[in-house]
């Protein structure tokens, strides 16, 4: 267990809607980033946030959507869902100064 | 932007048997991280290296920075059939404005009992 949790599991949903994915970091650690993985595919970064703010800005579109809340979980937004936008969607976290991100059991979206 | 080049792609092993991966960059990096992806589940951080010809181990794993600062290392001795999953290397990209990492394409690894 990283210590790092995603909910939901899975989400099923239809074209042209809008879905929030949540994350709680590990205990202490401030940095969140978003991941997508397509089916066979290598992980692509979409986000970072640091402690509320902004850092890192990967191939992320612009119908995808990030924040980090006070209490530091993070939510991604994905709006106008596209067939393809069906991946898994990881969520990892680390401390400060450190490239180890420890990841989440991540959310299995399908888009039908 | 920079890309990680793993190989090989994929390797059907006996079990016992030794396995060897690797990654390579056109670009340096000064950092090298380690992950194990079991199907339907998060990457887990195996190994992180931190110096050019640092040889660091986990239990029956090896992994170690290439010389060059270009490539990376993975080795896994008697191999058992837990050992299966999609192996990533992942490192920071040059002019780096944040912590994120670039992944691999993976190597997948399946092992006959």
């Amino acid at each position: 267990d990283s210590g790092v949790t995603q909910t939901p599991k899975h989400l099923i949903t239809a074209t042209g809607q809008r879905v929030t994915l949540r994350c709680s970091p590990r205990s202490g650690d401030l940095s969140v980033y978003w991941y997508q993985q397509s089916l066979d595919q290598g992980l692509q970064f979409l986000i970072q946030y640091y402690n509320g703010e902004e850092r890192a800005k990967g191939n992320i579109l612009e119908r995808f959507s990030a924040q980090q809340f006070p209490d530091l979980h993070s939510e991604l937004n994905l709006s106008s869902l596209e067939l393809g936008d069906s991946a898994l969607y990881f969520c990892a976290s680390s401390g400060d100064r450190t490239y180890e991100q420890y990841f989440g059991p991540g959310t299995r979206l399908t888009v039908t | 932007g920079q890309q990680l080049n793993q190989s090989p792609q994929s390797m059907f092993i006996q079990e016992g048997e030794d396995v060897s991966m690797n990654c390579t960059s056109s670009s340096i990096f000064n950092t090298w991280l380690w992950y194990k992806q079991d199907p339907g589940e998060g990457p887990v951080l195996l190994i992180a290296l931190y110096k050019a010809g640092e040889l660091t181990s986990n239990g029956r794993l090896t992994a170690q920075f290439g010389i060059t600062r270009k490539d990376s290392f993975l080795n896994i001795s008697a191999s058992i059939p837990s050992d299966v999953g999609i192996y990533f290397c992942a490192g920071p990209p040059h002019n780096n404005a944040g912590n994120m990492l670039t992944f691999g394409g993976g190597t997948r690894l399946m092992v006959k009992p």
